[in-house]
């Protein structure tokens, strides 16, 4: 499984652009990237997946460069509501079938 | 949206006694997992289902637990005598299977007397 690396905690305020990057420099050939948003006591929510380039939904962006070995999720204008722990997760193709793990995460917290 | 359920949200159980948790995965799914996380520490891995059998399990997942899909739509984790250790959130996710992520119910908080 790759490895991944990405900040403790960061800050913002509402209204804000918010990018958290991860790092996952042995990220293997076949390997997608995740991410999960998780709130107090609710379980983690699917929030984005990619492979390379840039992945883009109704609620956020994933960038990849060519290389792989980091990715960045982008919050566009953050809200309180946003404030949260952010799980980056490389895995295999079958992450449908496979069990993820989950390291410490990002804890963002939106302020007014 | 589709979502996967989970009931109790909340369970007290005495030390040594058999407590089952469930869960309603989303109905066209075909991948069950559950999960467990003890307070202010990381989301762990404990076993995934798929075609009425286990895949993968962890090393949490010893013999004092156990899963089963009862019918079409509940898959359920037993814990057969728990210990004060098995206090934690429990979630239950499901996947549609290849390249697809796995969505998680909202978890039971299991509470060990």
């Amino acid at each position: 499984l790759a490895k991944t690396t990405q900040p403790i905690s960061m800050d913002s305020y509402e209204g804000q652009e918010v990018n958290i990057t991860c790092s996952h420099n042995n990220i293997a050939t076949n390997d997608y990237i995740t991410w999960y948003q998780q709130f107090p006591s609710q379980g983690p929510r699917f929030i984005i997946q990619g492979y390379k380039t840039k992945v883009t939904n109704e609620v956020a962006s994933l960038f990849i460069p060519a290389d792989r070995k980091s990715s960045t999720l982008s919050l566009p204008r953050v809200s309180l509501s946003d404030t949260a722990v952010y799980y980056c997760l490389v895995g295999d193709m079958d992450t449908g079938r496979r069990a993820l793990t989950f390291g410490s995460g990002t804890r963002l917290q939106v302020q007014p | 949206e589709p979502e996967v359920t989970q009931t109790p949200s909340h369970q007290v159980t005495q030390m040594g006694q058999e407590v089952i948790l469930r869960c309603v995965p989303i109905s066209n799914h075909l991948y069950f997992y559950w999960y467990r996380q003890i307070l202010g520490q990381k989301v762990e891995f404990l076993v995934s289902f798929y075609n009425n059998e286990i895949s993968e399990k962890s090393e949490i997942f010893d013999d004092q637990f156990s899963v089963e899909r009862p019918d079409g739509s509940n898959f359920t984790l037993k814990i057969r005598s728990t210990k004060l250790e098995d206090s934690a959130m429990y979630f239950c996710a499901s996947s549609g299977g290849q390249g697809q992520p796995q969505h998680f119910g909202d978890g039971t908080r299991l509470s060990i007397l």
